[in-house]
């Protein structure tokens, strides 16, 4: 089966700065989706950014970014120029095409003013 | 959210009683997914349904049922069997096989 494990269960980061999640996950499959979520405290999960495996470059959306090893099977999450907003739990999220969607444990990420 | 409705949002059982849980959707999605979120953990499946008729256990299906007659909806029942349901519940459809929608969730709580 496959398993998603997140390493960290707490991270903190000062406001405006740089700071990176880390992601692991096991599978036998070659075609597949990862994700990482973010939960605030309202307890709904938004989905922050996505990466298709079968492409090599790693995603992007604004101050989130993605690297993507697929060999190593790692998927880090980074924050730039980090916000108060982003705290939140992130959770680390695996894929494959028609099966069920696997979440690591989660990073609590705080973020210091 | 974007058309997943679940309800109540905070839900009390008593001890021995079954209760329900409605997760609609209004996306037209096949997909439909429950999770059980505990204090401090991540998401664990419990059941889903890829099609309207059809539904799989996840890894924590004992104590809980589930339906899927028809394509908008996916009820989740915990029943008396359930030893430990005071948690987090979401539910959730998924797009073309890839990334999952959440609803905003239900507190079930055990008195």
């Amino acid at each position: 089966a496959q398993t998603v494990t997140q390493s960290q269960p707490e991270m903190s980061v000062q406001e405006a700065e740089t700071v990176t999640l880390s992601c692991t996950y096991d599978t036998s499959e070659s075609d597949y989706y990862l994700f990482w979520y973010k939960q605030p405290p309202s307890r709904q999960m938004i989905l922050v950014i996505r990466q298709e495996a079968y492409k090599q470059q790693n995603a992007t959306e604004n101050r989130f970014s993605v690297n993507f090893q697929k060999a190593a099977k790692s998927f880090s999450l980074k924050i730039s120029d980090s916000q108060l907003g982003d705290a939140a739990m992130y959770f680390c999220a695996y894929n494959a095409i028609n099966n069920d969607m696997r979440f690591g444990a989660g990073t609590r990420l705080t973020v210091k003013p | 959210d974007g058309g997943i409705t679940q309800s109540p949002k905070y839900l009390f059982r008593k001890e021995g009683q079954n209760v329900t849980l409605s997760c609609e959707q209004n996306l037209n999605h096949d997909a439909m997914y429950w999770y059980r979120q505990d204090p401090g953990q991540g998401l664990r499946l419990i059941y889903y349904s890829q099609i309207v008729n059809d539904f799989q256990k996840g890894d924590i299906a004992e104590g809980y049922s589930v339906s899927r007659e028809k394509k908008e909806s996916f009820p989740l029942t915990v029943t008396s069997a359930q030893k430990n349901p005071t948690a987090f519940y979401l539910c959730a459809i998924k797009t073309g096989g890839t990334e999952a929608f959440f609803g905003q969730g239900t507190r079930l709580t055990v008195v």
